[in-house]
């Protein structure tokens, strides 16, 4: 069974600095996908980044970017310029490849880093 | 179209009633899941489904079972409130795209069971 740790319960930036919140996996399998998740105190689940462990390049979405170090399972999301709205809760998620048919889609989630945005 | 909805949003039980949520997706979706959020362990995997009329267990499924009798409907019922089921009830969402599964998350489930 494949598992995410968020090893940093909280974070805290000043508003236009940049952050990086921490993730590592534990899986067997080679083709996967890493997600960041954002969850805002409205509690609404808000898929931020996406990475296929295939690809090399590590994603970017605007101020969004992780580096992805498929040999150390490691997949850190760096928040740049900062805004008060970034303020949230951090998911991150794995998820299997479908080669098998049957990981249909199942997410397994880390514990969440509570990101505090300063002005 | 209105995505992903849950009913309630908010409930209360006494240890021992018995509830059902609601979650309903007006996408077409073949695949939905149920997932539980408790402080400090994430988002967990209850029950999904992978069409109607069939359903499997996640990675907590006891003291639950769900139903998905409708494509675009998928229940999660409690039979016997536990105080260790207070939590909050996310549903989900997703299509097949070729190796991609797009989870569209409902707005959630505060449930307490006292």
């Amino acid at each position: 069974a494949q598992t995410v740790t968020q090893s940093q319960p909280e974070m805290s930036v000043q508003e236009a600095e940049t952050v990086t919140l921490s993730c590592t996996y534990d899986t067997s399998e080679s083709d996967y996908y890493l997600f960041w998740y954002k969850q805002p105190p409205s509690r609404q689940m808000i898929l931020v980044i996406r990475q296929e462990a295939y690809k090399q390049q590590n994603a970017t979405e605007n101020r969004f970017s992780v580096n992805f170090q498929k040999a150390a399972k490691s997949f850190s999301l760096k928040i740049s310029d900062s805004q008060l709205g970034d303020a949230a809760m951090y998911f991150c998620a794995y998820r299997s490849s479908n080669a098998g048919g049957t990981s249909y889609g199942k997410l397994t989630f880390g514990q969440g880093t509570i990101l505090t945005v300063h002005p | 179209n209105a995505g992903v909805t849950q009913t309630p949003k908010f409930r209360v039980l006494k240890t021992g009633q018995s509830m059902t949520l609601l979650c309903a997706q007006d996408m077409n979706h073949e695949y939905m899941y149920w997932y539980r959020q408790d402080p400090g362990m994430g988002l967990r995997l209850i029950h999904y489904s992978v069409g109607e009329g069939t359903t499997a267990k996640g990675e907590v499924p006891d003291g639950y079972n769900v139903s998905r009798l409708k494509k675009q409907n998928f229940l999660l019922g409690l039979e016997s409130a536990a105080p260790s089921q207070t939590s909050v009830y996310f549903c989900a969402s997703s299509y097949r795209q070729g190796g991609h599964y797009e989870q569209y998350f409902g707005p959630g489930t505060r449930l307490t069971v006292t």
